[in-house]
């Protein structure tokens, strides 16, 4: 079956333009989470979807970031004018609200990228 | 605030020693789940844990929780170059069940 998939798996951007990273989860999965993660680090939360549910925005670092969950399926997290502390990986999981596997997340390949 | 701390950060050692990995906390956990993560892909779950002491092995990957529910430990006997790759905890929030705290990671190298 399809896992959670990521799109780009890198991206090159110049300082001061807005990318845009896409998340696809697993069918069926309510929940959704996007990390940062810098230089082979700890993963730093950003955002936490769960159905319909008004997401918890607590580890967005800046009013530059931001992130939308359509349909309950796809998120899009968007970086506006871009930093180079921007620089990092970008990590999307999803997990199940139920059953066995509640509270596992299972992750994507994550998006690479780099502010230059 | 980092609430979960990970013990060493970079470990490197050869293949056939034995090594333990520590996650510690002063916050209390619903459970705690042990991730790894190879270069160019997402963590991928070894294992969750539950139970205050609970002892759980995985091959030959021990993995226990700590009495109180705050901290963990990692045992690898007879390390092998596969075993490469970062080891993340993660501790669930009682506050918030879907709510997961990550450790700020072990990068565990094995030489031949």
């Amino acid at each position: 079956g399809a896992g959670v998939s990521q799109s780009p798996s890198n991206k090159v951007t110049e300082k001061g333009k807005d990318v845009e990273l896409r998340c696809d989860p697993i069918s069926g999965h309510t929940a959704l989470y996007w990390y940062r993660q810098s230089l082979g680090q700890g993963l730093e939360f950003l955002i936490y979807f769960q159905g319909n549910s008004a997401p918890d925005k607590s580890g967005l670092p800046s009013d530059r970031f931001s992130a939308e969950r359509t349909g309950g399926s796809v998120s899009t997290l968007t970086i506006q004018r871009t930093q180079q502390e921007d620089s990092a990986v970008y990590l999307c999981a999803s997990s199940p609200d139920r059953g066995y596997d509640k509270n596992i997340q299972y992750f994507g390949a994550g998006t690479r990228l780099s502010v230059l | 605030t980092q609430l979960l701390e990970q013990s060493p950060q970079f470990l490197s050692i050869q293949e056939g020693e034995n090594l333990t990995v520590y996650c510690n906390s002063s916050s209390v956990f619903s459970s705690l789940q042990w991730y790894r993560q190879e270069p160019g892909e997402g963590p991928v779950l070894l294992v969750t844990v539950v139970t205050g002491g609970e002892v759980k092995k995985l091959k030959r990957l021990t993995f226990q929780f700590g009495d109180a529910r705050k901290d963990s430990s990692l045992h690898i006997t007879a390390a092998q170059p596969g075993d490469t790759g970062l080891y993340l905890c993660a501790g669930v929030q009682y506050s918030s069940a879907s709510k997961i705290i990550f450790g700020s990671g072990t990068r565990l190298s094995i030489r031949p």
